[in-house]
């Protein structure tokens, strides 16, 4: 299985502030078609997990522009420009490039 | 707008077999171009993919699962069915279910139910 790690494992943020999480794969997520397959997905408190961006850069409908997402290979990194309060919860990393799907063990994002 | 809901029973014994379905609201799950996942979280743990029915027909499961484990689709319900067997406290969790809506082309979940809570407990 395809091991995904995240850092750090809890951020503490100032609202206006910019935030980043790190995602890393045990290999290459890239496929052959030459799509990437890393999705974030926020979990809000006592929420099911939401869509944010999928293969790599692509954000879900409907997610503010302040969200955004970069890397390839095996290096990723969502990127919060201004954090905002409702932006809390557990933010999980997924690859999709092979089964089985596997998720990073998340990082919870709390105002400080 | 899409719509998932999981049910199922909320306390099964050890040894015995969990059965959860979600069922789809505002779209077709035999639609052909989404793939309907399983996904389960123990408390305060992270996500685990349980397996996939493609909407090619066939299904995806995740090999630590795979036998115990049966994912069907009961198109005349509009549901998604999930079969769990020889269950432990291990199985305890958060069950979810989610939808690809490109039919395995980005393998990602654009839509989540709320998901059941399942204990395993004698």
């Amino acid at each position: 299985d395809i091991v995904m790690t995240q850092s750090p494992l809890s951020l503490p943020v100032t609202p206006g502030e910019p935030a980043s999480i790190s995602c890393r794969s045990s290999q290459s997520l890239l496929y052959s078609n030459g799509h990437t397959y890393l999705d974030w997905y926020l979990q809000k408190p006592g929420q099911s997990p939401q869509l944010l961006i999928s293969m790599v850069s692509n954000r879900a409908s409907g997610v503010p522009d302040r969200f955004s997402g970069s890397g390839s290979g095996t290096d990723f990194t969502l990127k919060i420009s201004r954090v905002e309060a409702e932006d809390v919860g557990v933010y999980h990393c997924m690859q999709g490039v092979q089964i089985p799907f596997t998720f990073g063990p998340g990082t919870k994002v709390e105002i400080k | 707008q899409v719509q998932l809901q999981e049910s199922g029973p909320g306390l099964v014994k050890p040894s015995q077999t969990l059965s959860l379905t979600c069922t789809v609201s505002g779209g077709s799950i035999s639609s052909g171009g989404h793939c309907w996942s399983w996904i389960r979280q123990p408390a305060g743990k992270g996500l685990e993919w349980i397996g996939r029915f493609h909407g090619s027909g066939y299904i995806n499961y995740n090999p630590s699962l795979r036998s115990r484990v049966t994912i069907s689709l009961d198109t005349s319900k509009n549901q998604l069915s999930l079969s769990l067997t020889s269950v432990t406290a291990a199985d305890t969790a958060v069950y979810y279910c989610a939808r690809d809506p490109e039919n395995g082309v980005g393998n990602y979940m654009d839509v989540w139910g709320k998901g059941t809570t399942v204990t395993v407990s004698s």
